[in-house]
């Protein structure tokens, strides 16, 4: 079973508008991290987040991180044609490995 | 520019046949991870290895799938015989994990597309 469960599954918005995607996980985690993937390639890491953090920035990325829900945030604001991809949640598990969420598409509309 | 290479990129085969994906992590990187993609299961981790040994394999169906890295620049997932259920994205990502350190950003490859007629 997944750690990481995104929502929504998809969205749609247009050009400028803000995305927010959300994350839930299960166990107690040491960090969290999300990764896009473009159609046809592979996932493309974007920020992380420790579990001492509860917010974070990377130029037009805002991650949060509640530890007491178990869940996340990724916030694009601004958004761009480019921007559109899958997006994706990933915990650590035993022995440093990742587990991957099932993901969010973003469709942004020129 | 370091990034992970995969080939071959597309392999189309027939059922039975033999594949063999191959993978060339990031120099320095110390752990190399397999994944499978599909649309109905998602991202699986497969196998993965640290340092060259095998860490966990337990997402690999064991009968036909085999992993191996007989050095620090190769890893190969093979699987025999495929099967039409075998299709999927497979997708190799490396990473440098140190103790004690909570960083384990993984970089992917840009995956192995395979389909079993």
């Amino acid at each position: 079973s997944q750690q990481g469960e995104e929502d929504p599954q998809a969205l749609s918005i247009q050009e400028g508008e803000n995305a927010t995607m959300n994350c839930s996980y299960k166990t107690s985690i040491n960090n969290l991290q999300w990764y896009r993937q473009n159609s046809g390639r592979g996932l493309v890491h974007l920020i992380l987040i420790r579990s001492n953090e509860r917010e974070k920035h990377s130029g037009r990325l805002r991650v949060t991180l509640d530890t007491s829900k178990k869940s996340s945030s990724l916030l694009i604001t601004a958004s761009r044609a480019a921007d559109t991809a899958s997006y994706f949640c990933a915990t650590p598990t035993g022995r440093r490995a990742l587990t991957f969420g099932s993901g969010t598409r973003l469709q942004v509309q020129p | 520019d370091a990034r992970v290479t995969q080939t071959p990129r597309d392999k189309v085969t027939e059922m039975g046949q033999e594949v063999t994906m191959r993978c060339q992590p990031i120099l320095g990187h110390n752990t190399v991870f397999w994944y499978r993609q599909t649309m109905m299961q998602g991202l699986e981790l497969l196998a993965y290895f640290r340092n060259r040994a095998p860490l966990d394999d337990s997402g690999m169906p064991k009968d036909r799938f085999s992993a191996e890295m007989p050095d620090a620049t190769l890893a190969t997932l093979k699987i025999q015989p495929s099967e039409p259920r075998d299709s999927a994205v497979y997708f190799c990502a490396s990473g440098l994990v140190l103790a004690g350190a909570g960083n384990n950003e993984q970089f992917f490859g840009p995956g192995t597309r395979l389909t079993v007629l």
